[in-house]
C-alpha cells in the first residue's frame, strides 16, 4: 500500500541555516505529495505540494521536487528564520473522490537565533 | 482560520467516561477526516467520511466510533476512555480532488 517516510527529528538549527527535511514514499503509479506544517498550538495547514513528477512544489521560501526515479519529495530551505520553528509532515494521496492521505511521522524544525 | 470549526478546544475528564468531539467542516466539503496526535505515536488516521459514508477505516479503537450526519458535521465518540486516550484530536475536511487538507484547530483530551 501507499506509505510515507521522513527524515526522523527533532532537527535544530541557527538561524540563516540550510534545511533538508527528506521524505520519500512508498507507491504505484503517480501520487500527489504534499509538505503540511504545524505551527506550535495550531492545527496543520498545507505548506506546498507537486501533482506530478518533475513538478516543484515552493511556498514561502520553501521548495520541494517530486522525483520519481528517487521516490523522492525532500523539503529544502536556503535560510531558515525562527519563524520556520514547527513540525513538517510530508503527505502522499490520490486525487480522486473521497481519497485517503498517507501522513509522515512529522520532523520537528527548531531555529535558534 | 482555515473554516473546520471543532468544540470543544479542551476537554478533560475521567478514566471510564464517555465524550464526544464535535466537527464542522468547510462549507462544501464533503469529505471529513478524523486524526488522533499524541507525543509518542505521532498523526494516526482514525477515520474518513465522504457525504455521510465511511470511506475508509485507520487505527481506530473498538471503542471509538464516529458519524457524519445529513448536514456533513461529523462527531467522534470516544468511550471507556483510558489514559492513553489522551491526545489532540484533529479533524480536518477537502476540497474534492485538490488533495488539500484544511484542518481544525484540535480538541485537546486529557483523560486523568
Amino acid at each position: 500500500g501507499d506509505s510515507v517516510t521522513q527524515m526522523e527529528g527533532p532537527v535544530t538549527l541557527s538561524e540563516e541555516a540550510f534545511l533538508t527535511i527528506n521524505c520519500t514514499y512508498t507507491a504505484t503509479g503517480y501520487p500527489s505529495l504534499f509538505w503540511y506544517v504545524q505551527y506550535p498550538g495550531e492545527g496543520l495547514q498545507l505548506l506546498l505540494k507537486a501533482t506530478k513528477a518533475d513538478d516543484k512544489g515552493s511556498n514561502k521560501g520553501f521548495e520541494a521536487t517530486y522525483r520519481k526515479e528517487t521516490t523522492s519529495f525532500h523539503l529544502e530551505k536556503g535560510s531558515v528564520q525562527v519563524s520556520d520553528s514547527a513540525v513538517y509532515f510530508c503527505a502522499l494521496t490520490r486525487l480522486r473522490t473521497g481519497n485517503q492521505f498517507y501522513f509522515g511521522t512529522g520532523t520537528s524544525l527548531t531555529v535558534i537565533p | 482560520d482555515s473554516g473546520v470549526t471543532q468544540t470543544p478546544k479542551h476537554l478533560i475528564t475521567a478514566t471510564g467516561q464517555r465524550v464526544t468531539l464535535r466537527c464542522s467542516p468547510r462549507s462544501g466539503d464533503l469529505s471529513v477526516y478524523w486524526y488522533q496526535q499524541s507525543l509518542d505515536q505521532g498523526l494516526q488516521f482514525l477515520i474518513q467520511y465522504y457525504n455521510g459514508e465511511e470511506r475508509a477505516k485507520g487505527n481506530i479503537l473498538e471503542r471509538f466510533s464516529a458519524q457524519q450526519f445529513p448536514d456533513l458535521h461529523s462527531e467522534l465518540n470516544l468511550s471507556s476512555l483510558e489514559l492513553g486516550d489522551s491526545a489532540l484530536y484533529f479533524c480536518a475536511s477537502s476540497v474534492e480532488n485538490t488533495g488539500e487538507l484544511f484542518f481544525g484547530e484540535g480538541s485537546r483530551l486529557t483523560v486523568l
